[in-house]
């Protein structure tokens, strides 16, 4: 499978618990994605990459929250001393230049699922 | 601020039915409209999508209807089958300017019976 994988799958975690999630995009895909998706709700955007470069970070991303693409490839997000309300889907999206361009697609991988008890 | 705000939140048709979902937007520099479908327990996946300079766009059994002067869109499915059942969400991007951030709706719970 060549698609976005993200890993683990699930996570289930104590209130102020560190939890760190990866994201491996499609090999060719410069361009790096995280959102966030709770239960009834659409996805949101919480930051993205171009190649190593942390473009932009959205307000919901708190100081808690901490993402990295050391090498312009794959993409970690860690949440420090987690709470009950960063209980989500941490999906991971990827795309490149041409896509953008063409047809704007995203391609979305399948999503971390946290319980925070 | 930049929303999207989607309807319904959950719609049932029975097979063959034209189910149509809306979204309204209030940033008019948004410049791409795409809609994406998500079945449990995966991440969502591009059905179609649309600029604002075309009115309607058909791909396959899924139209999108834009209009530009309401700030308006929405996606109707053709002959619907109990496979479409799964959430839709609508959403919109300013292109490039900001790195093809997409902003979503809430999103349709679509329930198509056989």
């Amino acid at each position: 499978d060549t698609g976005v994988s993200q890993d683990p799958r699930h996570k289930i975690t104590k209130r102020g618990q560190n939890v760190t999630f990866r994201c491996d995009p499609i090999s060719e895909h410069n361009r790096l994605y995280w959102y966030r998706q709770t239960l009834g709700q659409g996805p949101e955007f919480l930051t993205y990459f171009q190649n190593e470069a942390q473009l932009e970070k959205s307000r919901l991303l708190s100081d808690r929250f901490s993402a990295e693409r050391p090498k312009g490839s794959f993409s970690t997000l860690e949440i420090q001393r987690t709470e009950q309300g960063d209980s989500a889907m941490y999906l991971c999206a990827s795309s490149s230049q041409r896509y953008i361009v063409n047809t704007g697609e995203l391609f979305f991988g399948e999503g971390s699922r946290l319980t925070v008890l | 601020q930049q929303q999207v705000k989607q309807s319904p939140q959950s719609l049932i048709v029975q097979k063959g039915g034209i189910p149509i979902i809306n979204c309204a937007y209030e940033n008019t520099a948004f410049d791409y409209f795409p809609w994406y479908q998500q079945f449990p327990g995966k991440g969502p996946a591009l059905l179609i999508a649309i600029r604002p300079d075309v009115s309607e766009k058909k791909e396959g059994r899924f139209t999108i209807s834009f209009n530009k002067s309401a700030k308006q869109f929405s996606l109707h499915i053709m002959d619907s089958q109990p496979g479409d059942s799964a959430t839709y969400f609508c959403a919109a991007s300013t292109g490039e300017t900001s790195g093809s951030r997409l902003t979503f709706g809430e999103g349709t719970q679509l329930t198509v019976n056989p």
